[in-house]
This record gives C-alpha cells, structure tokens and sequence, in this order.
C-alpha cells in the first residue's frame, strides 16, 4: 500500500539551528501537508501546498518556516532558526486531490536543545 | 477548532465491539465525518470517512444518524493493537471552506485483555 515517508525519524539540534524535514508524499498525490504535535498536544494544522504553492497556513507557520517541493518527489519543511518550543512531532501528509482523504507519514521527532 | 464533541476516554473488552460516538451538531451540508487514529505518536491513521450514509470497510463501520448531528466508529471486534486515541473530525469535500484537518482531543480508547 502507498504511503507518505518522512526522514530523519528523529533529529536533535543547537536552538538557533536550521532544520530541514523530508518527506515523500504519495506519488500520484497533488495535495501536501504539514502539521506538528507538541508532546502531549493536539496535532496542528501548519501548511497545506499546492501546484507549488502555499494554499493555506496557519498562526503557527511564520517566516521562520518554509516549503518547498524542490524536485518531483520530495516536500521538505524547513525552520530556519529552531527554537526550544519547536520540539515536536512534525507530520507530513497528502492528498490525491482537494477533498481527498489525507494519509500521514509517521513523523519526524524534533529536539531542540 | 474541531467541531466535534467526544469522550475524552473509553475502555472496551478484546474482543468486543468498540463503539465509538461523536457529536457534530454543527456539521453542514457539505461536510464529512472522518475518522482517524493515533496509536501512541504514531502518524495518524485514516480509518474510515463518510457524508450520510453508513459506511463499511475492513477496519470499522460508521454510522451516521439521519440528522448527520452525530455518528458512531465501531471497531467489531477490538484487540489489544486498536488501543489509540481516535478523532473524529469534520471536513468540507471538494470545494469546502477548508481543505485541512482540524484535530481535537479524540476519545483515548483503551482495549482490556
């Protein structure tokens, strides 16, 4: 069965750092996702991208965040100067389409220290 | 947020049919009911989605009342693996005011041996 992948499974950085998380949607998905879950919080909404572009974002994606599908398979998060409170669970998802069920990687596992 | 109401926990015997309820009584008429799961920080997983009608697949059934203000997830025969935190969300289709998923607080279901 297809599924979204995420890489690295688990990463610690420097506050200050960038970071960049990976992930390969499904491959005939047009519709990609990030969200993020704090430990023991809800899971967010951060960034929904389409046709190359931001479709919709949330209060939490600010301009230290960004996407970009830099090739035909990959979708990378990227923060560009991580602080603690970016710990979390980053998620990343797809969509065949608008409207289409959303499946879910298993998640990148964020430290910053 | 989500415009679901659950419990926030249940448990059930292994073996027994899990029924899970879900209150939506703001739901449009363009919207769906999705459910999801989330085994321990895992990604969450797409369990089952449907507008009006019952629907069945090899992981749950849902039942949908005909006032679509609430529905039911019944895992028929819960075993210790379908312990997670399960999410109903609503969703506009194709079209919707919003594409994403608004995660709430889920019901924690807990399978006993």
């Amino acid at each position: 069965e297809p599924e979204v992948t995420q890489t690295p499974s688990h990463q610690v950085t420097q506050m200050g750092q960038e970071v960049i998380l990976r992930c390969v949607p499904i491959s005939n998905h047009l519709y990609f996702y990030w969200y993020r879950q704090i430990l023991g919080q809800k899971v967010e909404f951060l960034v929904s991208f389409y046709n190359n572009e931001i479709s919709e974002k949330s209060e939490i994606f600010d301009d230290q965040f960004s996407v970009e599908r830099p090739d035909g398979s990959n979708f990378t998060l990227k923060i560009r100067s991580t602080k603690l409170e970016d710990s979390a669970m980053y998620f990343c998802a797809s969509s065949e389409r608008e409207g289409n069920t959303i499946y879910f990687g298993e998640g990148s596992w964020l430290t910053v220290v | 947020d989500a415009k679901t109401t659950q419990p926030p926990s249940m448990d059930c015997a292994e073996g027994r049919a899990a029924n899970l309820p879900c209150n939506h009584s703001t739901i449009s008429g363009n919207e769906y009911v999705y459910w999801y799961r989330q085994i321990h920080s895992q990604g969450p997983q797409y369990i089952i989605h449907g507008l009006k009608n019952n629907e069945t697949n090899e992981m749950a059934s849902l039942i949908i009342t005909e006032d679509r203000k609430s529905s039911t997830l019944i895992l028929p025969h819960a075993t210790l693996r379908d312990t997670a935190v399960y999410y109903c969300i609503v969703r506009g289709g194709y079209g919707g005011a919003t594409n994403k998923l608004i995660f709430g607080t889920g019901t924690l279901l807990a399978v006993q041996p």
